[in-house]
């Protein structure tokens, strides 16, 4: 089955700074691979996603990268803002069972 | 966001005991999904359904079993509850017509005594 690594498992950045978080995957087939955010107490919810045939996506301050060849995708966030703090989760669904498989999760801490 | 309800929010049960998690949806989607999580580990699979008689289980499904009673609710039960379950506990629901991405519920968190 989908294996997906996530890293770093924790991250601080200050204010202002970029953030970067990346996921590797083991299954060439996946075709989507989203990112969800976990505030603390409350449930995860999806902040952007990416399909396989699409390299780079971004939505004002994040975005997402796809490099199939490697089967690697990452998560930037650019002008951090203390309220970016909270869990990242990365997932990739394979093909048409489309479950979704979930890395390990980041805790990102933007510090003020 | 109310459209996926899981009860109840907090349980505490002993070992051994039975005990059923629950998870309704007004979203209309077909597929629902439990998933537990633990610090450290992510967010695992438990068993997923794509529509009423369809049941599959997930990564983890060793103590668990599952009961699709209808489009809008998908029940998780724990046979015999062990500390090791002691988790928090996500139902999620999606429509891959619509895309591909998941609607959480609010959570249960269960500890196994």
């Amino acid at each position: 089955g989908e294996n997906v690594e996530q890293h770093p498992s924790t991250l601080s950045v200050q204010e202002g700074d970029s953030a970067v978080i990346k996921c590797t995957y083991s299954d060439s087939a996946s075709n989507y691979f989203p990112w969800y955010k976990q505030e603390l107490g409350k449930r995860p919810q999806l902040i952007i996603d990416i399909r396989s045939n699409v390299g780079e996506k971004k939505d004002q301050r994040i975005a997402v990268t796809l490099n199939k060849t490697a089967k690697h995708f990452s998560l930037h966030i650019t002008e951090t803002q203390p309220e970016d703090s909270a869990v990242y989760f990365c997932a990739a669904s394979l093909g048409s069972a489309r479950q979704l498989t979930f890395g390990s999760g980041t805790q990102l801490t933007v510090l003020p | 966001d109310a459209d996926v309800t899981q009860t109840p929010r907090n349980r505490i049960t002993k070992t051994g005991k039975r005990i059923m998690l629950e998870c309704s949806q007004t979203k209309g989607h077909d597929r629902m999904y439990w998933y537990r999580q633990d610090p450290g580990l992510g967010l695992r699979l438990i068993y997923y359904s794509f529509d009423v008689k369809d049941i599959n289980k997930g990564e983890i499904s060793d103590g668990y079993s599952v009961s699709r009673q209808a489009q809008a609710k998908f029940s998780l039960s724990l046979e015999s509850a062990i500390p090791n379950q002691t988790a928090l506990y996500f139902c999620a629901t999606s429509d891959p017509g619509r895309g591909q991405g998941y609607t959480f519920g609010s959570g249960t968190r269960l500890t196994v005594v």
